[in-house]
């Protein structure tokens, strides 16, 4: 099983601030199956981006997916108040699975 | 507009099963799998297992291969997940959620509320 794991754990940033997601896979994943969740306490996760870089119906521009093989990103390019959120990758390959999660906080 | 709507809380034994109900609406329910997903308390998300709701063929992790049942009834456009031999570690919260494709992507782009289940002698 392809094991994803996520760096930081949390990040604590300022509304206005850009911020920078990482997930590495322990094996190379396409990029046409890796995804990205954002999730707020007592919501289900939300569809950001799939594809690696293609955003979901209705996510703003300031998300953006980037990456290939090991290595993937989630860029927040200027960090709204609602933005703030744990933010989850996926590989959806036979068996998908997903990263434990970066919390984006409030600094 | 769609939506997947879970049956409600439940509080078990160890030892015993529970199943958890997942009612579609809004779409075709037989054009898009299904996928199960868990959320332990504070942790982060685990993929169970997808059922086609056409053909009623499955794909379950390995973890739950010998533990999880998913079902389908598509004349009432429902989904359900059953869960066996339950332990402390099986608390969490149960989500469905609908492959983004007809057909499949694997990836999610509908999820219902989630069912609660706890495990407590």
């Amino acid at each position: 099983d392809i094991v994803l794991t996520q760096s930081p754990g949390t990040l604590s940033l300022s509304p206005g601030e850009r911020a920078t997601l990482s997930c590495r896979a322990s094996q190379s994943v396409s990029s046409s199956y890796f995804a990205w969740y954002q999730q707020k306490p007592g919501q289900a996760p939300r569809l950001l981006i799939y594809g690696a870089s293609s955003r979901a119906t209705g996510i703003p521009d300031r998300f953006s997916g980037s990456g290939s093989g090991t290595d993937f990103t989630l860029t927040i390019s200027r960090l709204e108040p609602e933005d703030f959120a744990v933010y989850y990758c996926q590989q959806y390959g036979s068996s998908p699975s997903f990263g434990q999660g970066t919390k984006v906080e409030i600094k | 507009q769609v939506q997947l709507v879970q049956s409600g809380a439940e509080v078990k034994k160890p030892g015993a099963s529970v199943k958890v109900s997942c009612k579609a609406s809004g779409y075709t329910f037989t054009a898009y799998f299904i996928h199960w997903v868990r959320q332990a308390p504070g942790q982060g998300l685990e993929w169970m297992g997808w059922i086609n709701p056409n053909s009623g063929g499955t794909n379950y992790a390995q973890k739950f291969q010998d533990r999880v049942t998913l079902t389908r009834d598509t004349a009432i456009s429902t989904a359900s997940m059953e869960l066996r031999r339950l332990t402390s570690d099986d608390t969490a919260v149960y989500y469905c959620a609908r492959d983004a494709d007809s057909g499949y992507s694997g990836y999610e782009d509908y999820w219902g509320q989630g069912t609660l289940v706890t495990v407590s002698s």
